[in-house]
């Protein structure tokens, strides 16, 4: 069974604290993305990396970095959280090419910055 | 990447056809119509994806007009458990990582 999986599913942490957000995918998949999810605003791309040591800015980096060392596994930083970084965080990962890439998500993450 | 527009939300009786609509009037020759959805605490789920024919797997049926402006998503015989928000997104097939918008999607609410 195929599966993307994700370091925590709740996380509380203190405003600027350093925070890392793991995603581990199985499928030797080359592409893999973090969204976060607010209410109100749908999924918003964060960043993406389409192969190891490789990324791209999606809609919503401000506040955010991201580290691709081994294909499998694709972290997210928040260099110093803050209340509005609080939200639902989702990884997902697709191949790049092939007759079905769709993106197969995580569990997802319920970061708290208080 | 082209963006979507979608109903916020529709209702359903169980076990009759759900039709959910999508918007996606600026999609390019080479870009796919996917469907994803969401059920509550887990992360978006494929349902199926389409260029320009209509197509058909164990989970819905994808209907594409003709112009490739728009498209619905057909759940042939609605239960309970399809009570979800359902993306629809345009995306290049053959992308380095797919910039898909994914938007607020369709909340779809299935009455017993």
């Amino acid at each position: 069974d195929v599966k993307v999986t994700q370091s925590s599913r709740y996380l509380v942490k203190r405003t600027g604290e350093k925070v890392f957000l793991e995603c581990v995918q199985d499928m030797d998949h080359e592409n893999m993305f973090w969204y976060r999810q607010d209410p109100g605003l749908g999924l918003r791309l964060i960043y993406f990396s389409y192969d190891v040591k490789m990324k791209e800015k999606g809609d919503i980096p401000e506040g955010y970095s991201v580290s691709r060392e081994k294909k499998e596994r694709f972290s997210l930083i928040l260099e110093s959280a803050s209340t509005n970084q609080t939200s639902m965080y989702l990884c997902a990962s697709s191949r790049r090419q092939g007759k079905r890439n769709e993106q197969f998500f995580g569990p997802g993450t319920r970061l708290t910055v208080l | 990447d082209a963006k979507t527009t979608q109903p916020p939300s529709m209702d359903c009786a169980e076990g009759r056809a759900a039709n959910l609509p999508c918007n996606h009037s600026t999609i390019s020759g080479n870009e796919y119509v996917y469907w994803y959805r969401q059920i509550h605490s887990q992360g978006p789920q494929y349902i199926i994806h389409g260029l320009k024919n209509n197509e058909t797997n164990e989970m819905a049926s994808l209907i594409i007009t003709e112009d490739r402006k728009s498209s619905t998503l057909i759940l042939p015989h609605a239960t309970l458990r399809d009570t979800a928000v359902y993306y629809c997104i345009v995306a290049g097939r053959n992308t380095n990582a797919g910039k898909s918008t994914f938007g607020d999607g369709t909340t779809l609410t299935v009455k017993p």
